[in-house]
């Protein structure tokens, strides 16, 4: 199974301020008919999780454009421009290039 | 208005069997790849199974494989995950989800417990 791993695990950040989160899998994600699927997820406490991130960089519908993915390969960073009240949970990275889809451990976004 | 709605959840023996349902509305459900994902209370997310818009091609987690069936009814808007010889390590929220890997197609349940428990 590929292997996705999340630094930090814990981002204490100010609000105003940017963060980012780092993803980096164990084998590529570049799938063999050109897409590398790559997806963020946010899960807010006590919610059901919702994606952010889509094929890397692509924002799901309604998400604030303060949000934006890079990255290529095995190695991928979602950042946030400018942290919120609202954006403190649980991120997770995610690859479905390859069966069965697998998550990152998780990073917990809280206020300072 | 999109709504997943999971039930059937709650507490079975060890060895016991369990089938969660998940009603659907809002989306042309049979247009779409359905998919269980799992979390253990305080823990990550876990990718469970997977099926295919039209039910032909189904997927599962290594841990699973032999023991849980998705399906789905297309008719009555409707996924399943039928949960056999349950083990203690299955004990978690299951959420019923739509997400299409390749665009903008992302609901989610809002999750139902299952424990395993003696």
């Amino acid at each position: 199974d590929v292997v996705m791993t999340q630094s930090p695990l814990s981002l204490p950040v100010t609000l105003g301020q940017p963060a980012s989160i780092s993803c980096r899998s164990s084998q590529s994600l570049l799938h063999s008919h050109g897409n590398t699927y790559l997806s963020w997820f946010q899960q807010r406490p006590g919610q059901s999780p919702r994606r952010l991130i889509y094929k890397v960089s692509n924002r799901d519908s309604g998400v604030p454009d303060r949000f934006s993915g890079s990255g290529s390969g095995s190695d991928f960073t979602l950042k946030i421009s400018r942290v919120e009240a609202e954006d403190v949970g649980v991120y997770y990275c995610m690859q479905a290039t390859h069966w069965p889809w697998t998550f990152g451990q998780g990073t917990k976004v809280e206020i300072k | 208005e999109v709504q997943l709605v999971e039930s059937g959840g709650g507490l079975v023996q060890p060895g016991g069997s369990l089938r969660l349902s998940c009603a659907v509305s809002g989306f042309t459900f049979r247009s779409y790849w359905m998919n269980w994902v799992r979390q253990v209370p305080g823990k990550g997310l876990e990718w469970v199974a997977n099926i295919k818009d039209d039910g032909t091609d189904k997927y599962y987690v290594d841990s699973v494989r032999g023991r849980f069936t998705i399906s789905r009814d297309n008719v009555q808007s409707s996924l399943y995950l039928q949960m056999d010889s349950l083990r203690v390590e299955d004990t978690a929220v299951y959420y019923c989800a739509s997400v299409q890997r390749g665009f903008p197609f992302d609901y989610w349940g809002q999750g139902i417990l299952v424990t395993v428990s003696s």
